[in-house]
């Protein structure tokens, strides 16, 4: 039950570069997108969230991007930076939250 | 900042044995959750908790797993009868209301030998 997926499992970028990770789904009910961080033995540390009457939404270096049409979105990080080498997972939810149906994760590392 | 946290972090047990995974949600959230991690795949949902009671659950979430509010502040998962596949990290997580994020805790890592 592939509802959210993310295809890349990894993406290596230059320190100071953008970061472009990508997430679709095929649940037109998801009403609330969110991108969680994870470094190992931790748990998901939430990082950005949109609903879906939003097609972007901007947190500092983190922008994340819905395009319902597509049932596309994806989170940008501008500048990149060696901290944020982790991996990262994207996760929907309908009925305006709660229960999360997570991607696989894309792991990110940056590089200095 | 408020946290979720849990116990302990590392649990070992022989297949057979019960385990009980604890959690203290964030003090306000109203809605709790456990979800678990197999090594190398997607973080999975086994349980939704509300007002005192399960409000939804997985497939995975069958007889053997058991979910409990003793009192105000704790919130537990426990697995009667471990297996092999039991093996996992396990995140508890709390949730205010709608459109505000899971906060989830660093999650217990469940070896079963």
């Amino acid at each position: 039950d592939q509802q959210v997926k993310q295809n890349s499992p990894s993406l290596s970028v230059q320190e100071g570069r953008i970061s472009i990770l990508n997430c679709d789904y095929t649940n037109s009910m998801f009403d609330y997108f969110l991108w969680y961080k994870k470094y190992p033995a931790e748990g998901p540390t939430f990082l950005i969230s949109i609903s879906s009457i939003k097609d972007k939404n901007e947190d500092g270096r983190f922008t994340v991007f819905l395009n319902k049409s597509a049932k596309h979105l994806s989170l940008h990080i501008v500048p990149s930076q060696p901290g944020d080498s982790a991996v990262y997972f994207c996760a929907a939810s309908y009925n305006q939250g709660g229960k999360l149906i997570f991607g696989q994760g894309t792991e990110l590392s940056v590089k200095p | 900042e408020p946290e979720v946290t849990q116990t302990p972090s590392h649990q070992v047990t022989q297949m057979g044995q019960e385990v009980i995974l604890r959690c203290v949600p964030i003090s306000n959230h109203l809605y709790f959750y456990w979800y678990r991690q197999i090594l190398g795949q997607k973080v999975e949902f086994l349980v939704s908790f509300y007002n005192n009671e399960i409000s939804e659950k997985s497939e995975i979430f069958d007889d053997q797993f058991s979910v409990e509010r003793p009192d105000g502040s704790n919130f537990t998962l426990k697995i009667r009868s471990t297996k092999l596949e039991d093996s996992a990290m396990y995140f508890c997580a709390s949730f205010l209301r709608g459109n505000s994020p899971l906060h989830f805790g660093n999650g217990t890592r469940l070896t079963v030998t």
